[in-house]
């Protein structure tokens, strides 16, 4: 089993609807991340979390928010979504601190299709 | 400027030749530097870490030059496996990590 689970892996929904991408670790790190991917433009930060009660924005948080429910659990929410926000997802962990370093490690990615 | 700057490739190399990939940063108090390997629409996953004195995991050595700001990644011997995109990442501040828009390589028989 993945260390790092998203659901769902695919998704296509209309212009306008609410999404809710959730990911979950058992790495039992900190630390967790929301990205997202279009070709050509690399991996781009949404927002990320360092605890519980912890959130920031990344550099292209519009449009998104975000919910940390627990040390494993944290949830990206597209309000309306709309066909630019069609983009490969990843949620991901890191831990500075503990045995993996700096390391940061991904799920398997979310596909979202707007139409 | 961009935190990561890398060249997009594609490089096309037949079985068994060498490559090398480098990677320019901008800050120059980056710390933590690594190597992702991404296949296509598959997450990315560490290949290696990069520390300051270079290291080697089998076919593949990773080089760090911090005077002139940039990792570098040399791939021998290349299988056909290798084809995938390579991502490199620096970790500058323990706040955010910097993901380059990554290096696309093709393995040829």
């Amino acid at each position: 089993d993945a260390d790092v689970t998203q659901t769902p892996r695919n998704r296509i929904t209309k212009t306008g609807k609410r999404i809710m991408l959730e990911c979950s670790q058992t790495k039992g790190h900190d630390r967790m991340y929301w990205y997202r991917q279009d070709p050509g433009l690399g991996l781009r930060l949404i927002y990320y979390s360092f605890d519980v009660k912890d959130i920031n924005k990344g550099e292209i948080s519009d449009g998104y928010s975000v919910s940390r429910q627990a040390q494993a659990k944290f949830s990206l929410s597209l309000e309306s979504a709309i066909p630019n926000q069609t983009a490969l997802y990843f949620c991901a962990t890191s831990d500075p601190d503990g045995s993996s370093g700096n390391t940061i490690y991904f799920g398997e990615g979310s596909w979202l299709t707007v139409v | 400027r961009k935190e990561v700057e890398q060249d997009p490739g594609p490089f096309n190399v037949p079985e068994g030749a060498t490559v090398a990939f480098n990677c320019t940063y901008s800050n120059s108090a980056s710390q933590s530097f690594f190597w992702y390997r991404q296949d296509c629409r598959k997450e990315p996953k560490l290949l290696m870490s990069v520390y300051s004195s270079g290291n080697e995991d089998g076919r593949f050595t990773a080089q760090l030059n911090r005077a002139s700001q940039y990792i570098s990644l040399l791939i021998r011997d290349s299988k056909l496996s290798d084809s995938a995109t390579y991502l490199c990442v620096v970790f500058p501040n323990f706040n955010k990590f910097y993901f380059g828009s990554g290096t696309k390589l093709n393995v040829k028989p």
